[in-house]
């Protein structure tokens, strides 16, 4: 595997489950982030790890945990989601420093029925 | 606190026309620029940067932009356009220094190229 990876790709969930997504990148980088991205809105940054310290909260409702074990994992846990949290959450890397691009993960789309 | 305005949300255009896509930010310090392009079902992939020195900035599959402080844009451009450039384009500027990368990302522009 190469670049950043997202499983599932796709999801459906109730109000009431409990799920993962799960986020991996090879590329050797030092911080990671989870954006949500809703349609006709601008992609909304969820959350920052920076050597698997959490750097950024951006006022993310508690129903959505984060986990970073390492550099090179990131999970999003998951729990008594309402639909409008159906969107694309993606997943990104970079090596940090603010001139250098964020790699992006294809995402996972997600249903909350 | 810095943001991006891509002002058009949809830009329909004949294949082998030009194509400009505006972008217009607003900071009071030092930014850097992106532009990044998602296909139907994919991420996010950068199709160029602006850090420093020259204004016009090369990208990747023909594209270009330039960086202009006075009006504080930065239009992305392509002289022929085909089929396969039918994507969403988001342009974005950094937020800060410090240790992490923090973006701040337009609404988006569609681009729909038609035969």
């Amino acid at each position: 595997e190469t670049g950043v990876t997202q499983t599932p790709r796709h999801l459906v969930m109730g109000m009431t489950n409990k799920k993962s997504l799960k986020c991996e990148q090879h590329l050797g980088h030092n911080a990671m982030y989870w954006y949500k991205q809703s349609a006709k809105k601008p992609l909304e940054l969820m959350f920052v790890y920076n050597f698997k310290e959490q750097t950024e909260n951006n006022s993310v409702p508690s129903r959505f945990s984060p986990e970073c074990p390492n550099s090179s994992h990131l999970f999003l846990h998951l729990h008594t989601l309402q639909p409008e949290d159906s969107a694309l959450y993606l997943c990104a890397s970079s090596q940090g420093e603010v001139r250098n691009e964020q790699f992006f993960g294809p995402g996972t789309r997600l249903t909350v029925l | 606190a810095q943001s991006v305005t891509q002002l058009d949300s949809q830009v329909p255009v004949f294949e082998e026309a030009p194509v400009e896509l505006r972008c217009n930010y607003s900071s009071s310090v030092s930014v850097y620029l992106f532009w990044y392009v998602q296909y139907p079902n994919q991420g996010l992939q950068l199709l160029l940067k602006y850090l420093s020195g020259s204004t016009l900035v090369k990208g990747i599959n023909g594209f270009e932009a330039e960086f202009n402080k006075s009006q504080t844009s930065f239009h992305l451009r392509k002289p022929s356009v085909h089929i396969s450039d039918t994507a969403e384009y988001f342009c974005a500027v950094s937020d800060g220094g410090g240790a992490t990368n923090k973006l701040i990302f337009g609404t988006g522009t569609l681009l729909a190229v038609q035969p």
